[in-house]
């Protein structure tokens, strides 16, 4: 079965720090990858998605991901963080076969203090 | 864009009663509507796949005949939520996917912003 995860439930920074959040799935086929984004109070907006192509995907708010398939993993990074990027952020899953069941993992809390 | 609504955002409801929640894409159509629950501090679980004018299937372990699900339109999906119980208190979400076409879909699921339901 499908399974995601996240080993980083809770990260604090500084404005201006840089940012990686793990992701790993666990899957044998060929999987597609996403990170979405749930600002506070707010629903899940899409910050990158990976299909096929180039492993290092570029999503908006200049967060940036990389597909590493030996790894098994999809982290998020982001070189120079902000206030306003407090939320909480969810990698997800699904097999390009089956693309009707996402599978999330369970969240990374991110605070920034200025 | 793709922007998916929710309607209520928020109810409370006296145990027994039944709950409607609408979830409607207002800039495209939908062939697929998602629903999804989310506890406190915890990821968003899939409970039903539904496809318009056709019966939702469901995930392992959710009761069908509790949570009713109609997408009669391609713009519309319903989640019933029958003789409602504290224990069905949760956050509910709803995703709808643009179909992409092709055998390998490479839909991206758009988010609704929830429905916070509070069973008394």
């Amino acid at each position: 079965a499908q399974s995601v995860s996240q080993h980083n439930h809770h990260v604090i920074l500084s404005e201006a720090a840089s940012l990686e959040l793990g992701c790993n799935y666990s899957y044998g086929g060929t999987v597609n990858l996403f990170w979405y984004v749930q600002y506070p109070g707010q629903h899940l907006q899409l910050l990158l998605k990976y299909f096929s192509g180039d492993p290092l995907v570029k999503g908006i708010k200049g967060f940036e991901a990389e597909f590493i398939k030996s790894k098994f993993s999809f982290n998020l990074r982001k070189p120079s963080v902000q206030w306003s990027d407090t939320a909480e952020y969810f990698c997800a899953v699904n097999a390009q076969y089956n693309t009707d069941k996402l599978i999330f993992g369970t969240g990374t809390r991110l605070q920034v203090f200025p | 864009g793709a922007v998916v609504s929710q309607h209520p955002s928020r109810v409370i409801c006296k145990s027994g009663t039944s709950v409607k929640i609408e979830c409607r894409s207002l800039d495209f159509q939908a062939t697929t509507m998602f629903w999804y629950r989310q506890f406190p501090k915890q990821s968003l679980m899939l409970m039903a796949t539904s496809n318009e004018g056709s019966k939702a299937t469901y995930e392992q372990g959710v009761e069908k005949d509790k949570f009713l699900i109609n997408h009669a339109s391609l713009t519309l999906s319903t989640l019933t939520v029958t003789s409602a119980h504290p224990e069905d208190s949760s956050f509910y979400i709803c995703s709808a996917t643009k179909l992409a076409g092709g055998l390998f879909s490479t839909d991206t699921q758009y988010f609704g912003p929830g429905t916070r339901l509070t069973v008394l």
